[in-house]
């Protein structure tokens, strides 16, 4: 069973678009939701994190929103560009937990 | 200050045959684990780790083995490899509490044929 699912699977912007990615999970234990990038070849990093007990954090161009009552969490990419193009995941975890990752979205930026 | 190594980055290996991954770090973290990454599926944790000594199973433990004998190396073991254990394995290393960061290593792509 999927604990945190992920939508779009794939994601095409234009640069200088919005880039908006959606996870949604069940278990209201969890307390902790990172994003994190991925490059090919390469392993996940830290993107953007944030606790329940705030709706929204930002990051320069990238934000989380986080909707409790709805237990659902998204990641905002403004001003996409094509640095950006990567696989990103959402996670969720609870103190002396595992992480449970999302099943990750492609997203490419066109020039 | 390498973070997390994994060793080897790459593998191919026949079905039946036997190796082990190899994940060394020096954060000192006390959390330790091991995922494989499929497309469309994700990062699925196969076994974990929360201090020397310990192991515990994931979402998809079935084929795989681990030792934690030192806290900086966690090992993974495939005992008879089958062609569905294909995949990109990551490690990652935490502190363990809930709102610290998973920091990955650069992976290992396996091949089993």
């Amino acid at each position: 069973q999927q604990q945190v699912k992920q939508s779009p699977q794939s994601l095409i912007v234009q640069k200088g678009g919005i880039s908006i990615i959606n996870c949604a999970y069940e278990n209201t234990a969890f307390d902790y939701f990172p994003w994190y990038q991925q490059f090919p070849g390469k392993g996940p990093a830290l993107l953007i994190a944030i606790r329940p007990d705030v709706s929204e954090k930002k990051e320069g161009r990238f934000t989380i929103s986080f909707n409790k009552s709805a237990k659902q969490f998204s990641l905002h990419i403004m001003d996409s560009q094509p640095g950006d193009s990567a696989t990103y995941f959402c996670a969720a975890s609870f103190t002396g937990n595992q992480f449970y990752f999302g099943t990750g979205t492609s997203l490419t930026v066109i020039p | 200050n390498a973070g997390v190594t994994q060793t080897p980055k790459f593998r191919v290996l026949k079905t039946g045959q036997s190796m082990t991954l190899l994940c060394a770090q020096d954060m000192n973290h006390e959390y330790m684990y091991w995922y494989r990454q499929d497309p469309g599926m994700g990062l699925r944790l196969i076994h974990y780790s929360v201090g020397e000594g310990t192991t515990a199973k994931g979402e998809v433990p079935d084929g795989y083995n681990v030792s934690r004998l030192k806290k900086q190396n966690f090992l993974l073991g495939l005992e008879s490899a089958a062609p569905s254990q294909t995949s990109v394995y990551f490690c990652a290393t935490s502190f363990g509490r809930s709102d610290t960061e998973a920091f990955f290593g650069q992976g290992t792509r396996l091949t089993v044929v």
